[in-house]
């Protein structure tokens, strides 16, 4: 069974810090990995995906994520924050042999501090 | 411009009182799928089609119908809303069934059920 945890509902950091937003999953088979974007009053914008090439993956906006099989883990990263990055971000876990099915995170808010 | 375009975008309206929330795609894509977002849960997905005339329930269907009667098409249909239906929708799309491509979001509705 697939699942993803996103061990941070809300997430506080200042402009030009680095951002951390951490994300766990479960799968019992090769997952992808995505994490999207939500603005307010949005959808939802891909940020990155892994889908098992390498293991660090970059993304728009200069966000990365590091795909970490011993840790089960898809950590997003940024090294500087900015403040249009303030928005709440999903981390979502797919199978490729179930390829209907997509599992949500329940979502981290990253509220940028001037 | 590649879009997934629904409407309406905000509703607020009776419990009982049918509606439907429309869902169409320029991209000519096969797979398209209804979530709902609510706090603290992430999207749940509701229903799902991987072809013309080929829908199946996702994780939360109960309250709701879909159909698929032509590609660009997925209309959601609640054919007696009740409050706990209050919820804001998405209606994402892919290329086909395969869970390694991203979907592509519209912009949500924000269904309020009184």
């Amino acid at each position: 069974a697939q699942s993803v945890t996103q061990l941070d509902s809300h997430v506080s950091v200042s402009e030009g810090t680095p951002v951390l937003l951490r994300c766990n999953y479960s799968s019992s088979y090769s997952p992808s990995l995505f994490w999207y974007v939500q603005h307010p009053n949005k959808g939802l914008q891909l940020l990155l995906k892994y889908t098992s090439a390498a293991t660090l993956v970059k993304g728009i906006n200069g966000f990365e994520a590091e795909f970490k099989k011993s840790e089960t883990s898809f950590h997003l990263t940024k090294p500087s924050a900015h403040m249009s990055d303030a928005a709440e971000y999903f981390c979502v876990v797919s199978a490729l042999y179930n390829f209907n099915k997509f599992y949500f995170g329940s979502g981290t808010k990253l509220n940028v501090k001037p | 411009e590649a879009q997934v375009t629904q409407n309406p975008r905000y509703l607020i309206t009776v419990t009982g009182k049918k509606l439907t929330v429309t869902c169409s795609q320029n991209m000519n894509h096969e797979y398209m799928s209804w979530y709902r977002q609510d706090p603290g849960l992430g999207l749940r997905q509701i229903y799902y089609s991987m072809n013309v005339e080929v829908t199946d329930k996702g994780d939360v269907p109960e309250g709701y119908k879909v159909s698929r009667k032509e590609k660009r098409n997925f209309p959601l249909i609640l054919e007696s809303p009740s409050p706990n239906q209050t919820s804001l929708y998405f209606c994402a799309t892919l290329p086909d069934g395969n869970s390694n491509q991203p979907q592509h979001f519209g912009d949500g509705t924000r269904l309020s059920i009184l």
